[in-house]
């Protein structure tokens, strides 16, 4: 497709499972991005990758998080012992440009992961 | 922690008017961008505005930026119901290979 791609749209878990979150990026950006929003809050920054490395991870909130992207493209987040805090709506977002500076971010529609 | 906050936190307006919302940044800026979310849906990037520059349009979109009181507003003119929406503003420090930092957002509501 054209845009950016996230899947599952919903998902809803219990207290201490493991989740898995996808994207698929832009064809041909290199950078891509997570983002977590919740409810009337502004999206806040997770990992960025640039290629298959993960160039800033600072924002993953603790080590039950964990994002990989392999083959430079495809985007997997992890999310172990889920806890209802960690309920919220998963963005991803890719761009053109090498550099985290400058450009646009094109974003997916979201993945909205409820923990019950 | 948030970079960027917009003001106001809710905006309600009449279809035709103008729409002004503000964002203030505490650190230098590489650049600023404004986004917009419509409810439920990801982000869509509106316009992109660099630290030296001080003004600049796109069609109803008019973005401004003060780096000397590290301020920025976007003005949405003769609104529509359609613009009915969230805005972000979001930055990104002079220090370079930061990630984008968004502010909460001003939820603007267009009445027709």
């Amino acid at each position: 497709g054209a845009g950016v791609s996230q899947t599952p749209s919903n998902k809803v878990t219990e207290k201490g499972k493991y989740v898995e979150l996808r994207c698929d990026p832009i064809s041909g950006h290199t950078a891509l991005y997570w983002y977590r929003q919740s409810l009337g809050q502004g999206p806040e920054f997770l990992i960025y990758f640039q290629g298959t490395g993960a160039a800033d991870d600072s924002g993953l909130p603790n080590d039950r998080f964990f994002a990989v992207r392999p083959e430079g493209s495809v985007s997997t987040l992890k999310i172990q012992r889920t806890e209802r805090g960690d309920s919220a709506v998963y963005l991803c977002a890719s761009s053109l440009k090498g550099s985290m500076n400058t450009g646009e971010l094109f974003f997916g529609e979201g993945s909205r992961l409820t923990v019950l | 922690s948030q970079q960027g906050e917009e003001d106001p936190q809710a905006l309600s307006i009449q279809e035709g008017e103008n729409a002004t919302m503000n964002c203030s940044y505490k650190t230098s800026i590489n650049n600023l961008q404004w986004y917009r979310q419509n409810s439920g849906r990801g982000l869509v990037h509106l316009i992109l505005i660099r630290s030296n520059e001080r003004e600049k349009h796109s069609g109803r979109l008019r973005v401004t930026l003060d780096t000397s009181k590290k301020s920025s507003s976007l003005l949405i003119t003769a609104s529509r119901a359609a613009d009915t929406a969230s805005y972000f503003c979001a930055t990104d420090l002079i220090s370079g290979n930061t990630p984008l930092v968004f502010g909460k957002g001003t939820r603007l509501s267009v009445i027709a």
